[in-house]
């Protein structure tokens, strides 16, 4: 069975630019979190989509967006880039809400800012 | 809030030795999740262990065991007879209590970079 997908792999964008990132969960998997984490750090909760709502979001501001289709496949949208969104994103997919059912990531995408 | 603490930003050790990577966590749930996550060079996280609150027996899985002490607040994972393949960066993360309908985060510690050399 297929992984958790995610793509592109890598992008790179400059300030004030928008992004889009995209993943595809394990088949039968209906929860989708994103994740960023900057060099050096651990992953920082982003967005949790489950059946299709928004069921968690961490400390981020407005210029994050997310949303999850039919399919349970999920987006991440990124507006007004900052030199600070340069970061792997990591999406995950689990069969329920997370922290009952194991998390599986993706291999992330990589964002640079410029 | 919950936090982890991963004290031990950087481990070098030769091939064969065994290595105790710690983590300490804090959090007000009285049910909540424990994990450990791998992060090799590739980038991809892999999933090691789920620990929950309620139970603090110890794992061992091949060579490599977790020991859960409520007590101190710690779920400390051992690598016995480590390999050049075990470099990697480790993740100690934790998971609130679900609530229903909400979701639930994980939080992780800073990570822990394993270098195992010959």
């Amino acid at each position: 069975d297929a992984g958790v997908t995610q793509s592109p792999t890598h992008l790179i964008k400059t300030r004030g630019q928008h992004v889009t990132l995209r993943c595809s969960p394990i088949s039968g998997h209906k929860s989708v979190s994103w994740y960023q984490q900057v060099l050096g750090q651990g992953p920082q909760f982003i967005f949790q989509y489950y059946e299709k709502e928004e069921r968690g979001r961490g400390n981020f501001p407005d210029r994050f967006s997310a949303r999850q289709f039919p399919n349970y496949s999920s987006e991440l949208n990124v507006n007004a880039l900052l030199l600070g969104d340069s970061a792997l994103y990591l999406c995950a997919s689990s069969l329920g809400l997370a922290g009952v059912t194991e998390q599986f990531f993706g291999p992330g995408t990589r964002l640079t800012v410029l | 809030a919950q936090k982890v603490t991963q004290a031990q930003t950087e481990i070098s050790v030769v091939e064969k030795e065994d290595v105790t990577l710690d983590c300490v966590y804090e959090t007000r749930d009285t049910t909540y999740y424990l994990f450990w996550y791998k992060q090799p060079p590739s980038g991809e996280l892999v999933f090691l262990i789920r620990r929950n609150s309620f139970d603090e027996q110890n794992e061992i899985s091949g060579r490599y065991s977790w020991n859960f002490q409520k007590s101190t607040s710690s779920f400390n994972f051992t690598i016995t007879a480590s390999q050049v393949v075990d470099s990697a960066v480790y993740f100690c993360a934790l998971s609130d209590q679900l609530m229903v309908g909400t979701a639930s985060k994980l939080t992780f510690g800073t990570g822990t970079r394993l270098q195992v050399t010959l």
